[in-house]
């Protein structure tokens, strides 16, 4: 089974800084996808990027953008010029394609706080 | 806003009562999920319907079933509810794709949840 772990349980950054969640994952699987998203306090989820596994280019996301390395099963999430909208629970999420057709395995989640 | 709606917003019941939560998936969208969200479990899938037929199954217990209806909305049942089944229950969809997945047809997005309070 496939399993996704954000070992960050809160992080901080002050307002126009950089920030990066971290999130690695376990699968035997080449192929499949990679999100993350932003749950804040209404607590609706929204979709804040998405990389396929085997595009070796990093997914951009104009503020947002990820670091995904393969190898080492890690796929971060950098956010720059942090505002305060983007203070949340961040949620990394991993789905396979095929026989399960795309359900989402999800970490623990990032509490992003942003200071002013 | 996401497309996909889900009613009611809110929901207050009894131990041993029986709820209903209804999504209406994003227009042109086959593929519908629901996911508990809870303190103690973290964001986990339940039931996934594609098409009006059961395509995954995840950590949903026996109490809970669910089904998608030809016009493709989907209803999740709550049955002999615990005070552990309060949560927030989501539903997302995706449009699956005739031709089979791929990965723009298979992101999901999500409603805005139900908030299930059980006393």
């Amino acid at each position: 089974a496939q399993t996704v772990t954000q070992s960050q349980p809160e992080m901080s950054v002050q307002e126009a800084e950089t920030v990066t969640l971290s999130c690695t994952y376990d699968t035997s699987e080449s192929d499949y996808y990679l999100f993350w998203y932003k749950q804040p306090p209404s607590r609706q989820m929204i979709l804040v990027i998405r990389q396929e596994a085997y595009k070796q280019q990093n997914a951009t996301e104009n503020r947002f953008s990820v670091n995904f390395q393969k190898a080492a099963k890690s796929f971060s999430l950098k956010i720059s010029d942090s505002q305060l909208g983007d203070a949340a629970m961040y949620f990394c999420a991993y789905s396979t394609f095929g026989t399960s057709y795309g359900k989402l395995t999800f970490g623990q989640g990032t509490i992003l706080t942003v200071h002013p | 806003d996401s497309g996909v709606t889900q009613t009611p917003k809110h929901l207050i019941t009894a131990t041993g009562q029986r709820v209903t939560l209804r999504c209406s998936p994003r227009s042109g969208d086959l593929s519908v999920y629901w996911y508990q969200q809870s303190l103690d479990q973290g964001l986990q899938f339940l039931i996934q319907y594609y098409n009006g037929e059961e395509r995954a199954k995840g950590n949903i217990l026996e109490r809970f079933s669910a089904q998608q209806f030809p016009d493709l909305h989907s209803e999740l049942n709550l049955s002999s509810l615990e005070l552990g089944d309060s949560a927030l229950y989501f539903c997302a969809s995706s449009w699956g794709g005739a031709g089979g997945p791929t990965f723009s047809t298979d992101t999901q997005y999500f409603g805005p949840g139900t908030r299930l309070t059980v006393l």
